[in-house]
């Protein structure tokens, strides 16, 4: 099965500009989750939705960041403005289920770096 | 809140050798755990998962863990190593409390180095 889609791969902007981030989930996967990994850090949950409903976007800074899943099917991630401490990669994952023990299947990640 | 400690940031082992990389959690409810490996400029892959049943439990490539509930410990292990087993591994805990979400939180990653 092809795997989780996500681009671009590399991304390098400015602080105060604006970026997104695409994802295609594995087709029939009805969960879809947005993680931040930090350099030196484990990937932090920023935002999981259900379809499209989101389930959990407590970590999500939501005065910067911005995500939706209009169709149930694919992503978007957005940041505006962007600052030098979002510079990261981000995962996207999606899961058949949101069952607690469905494991979660990652893209490559959006590596970004902002100056 | 649960959480996951990887207390290793690096582990050296020679090939051929047994390694294990170590992962302890924090839970309300049951633990249901994870290992994942990344490797460079990649996503993360799924090794392996505890949910219930036997206490050791076996994935992919070779790896295997044992669940054990006294110490609160899901630790990774591989009888011989390969050097192409290096890559950054990261252990994740979901809390299986009824009503407490299934959010997976990881550590911090323990970075394996397999030497020839």
């Amino acid at each position: 099965e092809a795997g989780v889609a996500q681009s671009p791969r590399y991304k390098i902007i400015e602080k105060r500009q604006s970026v997104a981030f695409w994802c295609n989930p594995i087709s029939g996967h009805a969960t879809l989750y947005w993680y931040q990994q930090i350099l030196g850090q484990g990937p932090k949950l920023l935002i999981q939705f259900q379809n499209n409903g989101v389930v959990d976007d407590s970590q999500l800074p939501k005065d910067r960041f911005s995500a939706e899943r209009l169709k149930g099917v694919d992503s978007t991630l957005k940041i505006q403005p962007a600052k030098l401490e979002d510079s990261a990669v981000y995962l996207c994952a999606s899961s058949l289920d949101p069952g607690a023990n469905s494991p979660l299947h990652f893209g490559n990640g959006t590596r970004l770096t902002v100056t | 809140a649960q959480s996951v400690a990887q207390p290793e940031d690096q582990v050296n082992v020679a090939e051929g050798n047994p390694l294990t990389v170590k992962c302890t959690y924090s839970v309300s409810g049951n633990p249901y755990l994870f290992w994942y490996v990344q490797y460079p400029n990649r996503g993360l892959q799924f090794l392996l998962k505890y949910i219930t049943g036997d206490n050791l439990v076996k994935g992919s490539y070779g790896f295997e863990a044992e669940f054990n509930k006294s110490q609160t410990s899901f630790h990774l292990k591989k009888p011989s190593a390969l050097v192409s087993d290096s890559a950054l591994y990261f252990c994740a805990v979901r809390d299986g409390v009824t009503g407490g979400g299934n959010k997976l939180t990881f550590g911090t990653g323990t970075q394996l180095k397999v030497e020839l």
